[in-house]
């Protein structure tokens, strides 16, 4: 079945570090991947979005590619900050409909100054 | 951007009670709205999925009779915890998908609920 795999927490990482979270998926046809993040207490946001192979999403300095040969989202941003630090969540969507999601286990990432 | 709110954000009630939490999208309308749950440092686990004007489609191992859903209308749905117990307690979020065919979905800031 489908399913979304991410590195696992927590990361921590001094501010200006380099980002990368590792997302792949498993997913028969042409998934749309999304990354969402999760600020303490708060529900998700969307961070961004890709919905074929190739695409780039980007947001607030974020990065992902659709790497289909890969099966693989991975998020990188390359100088973060303290406001960053939050729980990222790799997901992907299938179906005619686009209703079912399914979730990767989030990354916690904290920065610290 | 499409804005997902849920009410209240906060509660706490005793073992037996019934509570009831609101989500509303508030510049869109939402055909299809979802609930999931989340335990601490864990990801979702999508509840339902609610349709306006029929019947939510619950996944498996989701008891309907304990988690009531209403979708009355295009921007809003309701879940019904009812008789809670300790075990209910969690964080519930909700989320919506506009009618214009996207994939993407919006989140409400979730619920926090603690039964005591």
């Amino acid at each position: 079945g489908d399913s979304v795999t991410q590195m696992e927490g927590p990361v921590t990482l001094s501010e200006e570090a380099f980002l990368t979270i590792n997302c792949t998926y498993t997913a028969t046809g042409y998934p749309s991947l999304f990354w969402y993040v999760q600020y303490p207490g708060e529900g998700l946001q969307l961070l961004l979005k890709a919905t074929k192979a190739d695409d780039k999403g980007s947001n607030k300095g974020f990065e992902a590619t659709y790497r289909k040969e890969t099966t693989s989202f991975h998020l990188e941003k390359g100088s973060v900050q303290v406001s960053d630090s939050a729980v990222y969540f790799c997901a992907l969507s299938r179906g005619r409909t686009g209703n079912q999601f399914y979730f990767g286990t989030g990354t916690s990432l904290t920065v610290i100054p | 951007g499409a804005v997902v709110s849920q009410h209240p954000s906060w509660v706490i009630c005793k073992s037996g009670t019934s509570v009831k939490i609101e989500c509303r999208s508030l510049d869109f309308q939402a055909t299809t709205m979802f609930w999931y749950r989340q335990f601490p440092k864990q990801s979702l686990m999508l509840m339902a999925t609610s349709n306006e004007g029929s019947k939510a489609t619950y996944e498996q191992g989701v008891e309907k009779d304990k988690f009531l859903i209403n979708h009355a209308s295009l921007t809003l749905s309701t879940l019904t915890v009812t008789s809670a117990h300790p075990e209910d307690s969690s964080f519930y979020i909700c989320s919506a998908r506009d009618g214009a065919g996207t994939e993407t979905q919006y989140f409400g800031p979730g619920t926090r609920l603690l039964v005591l």
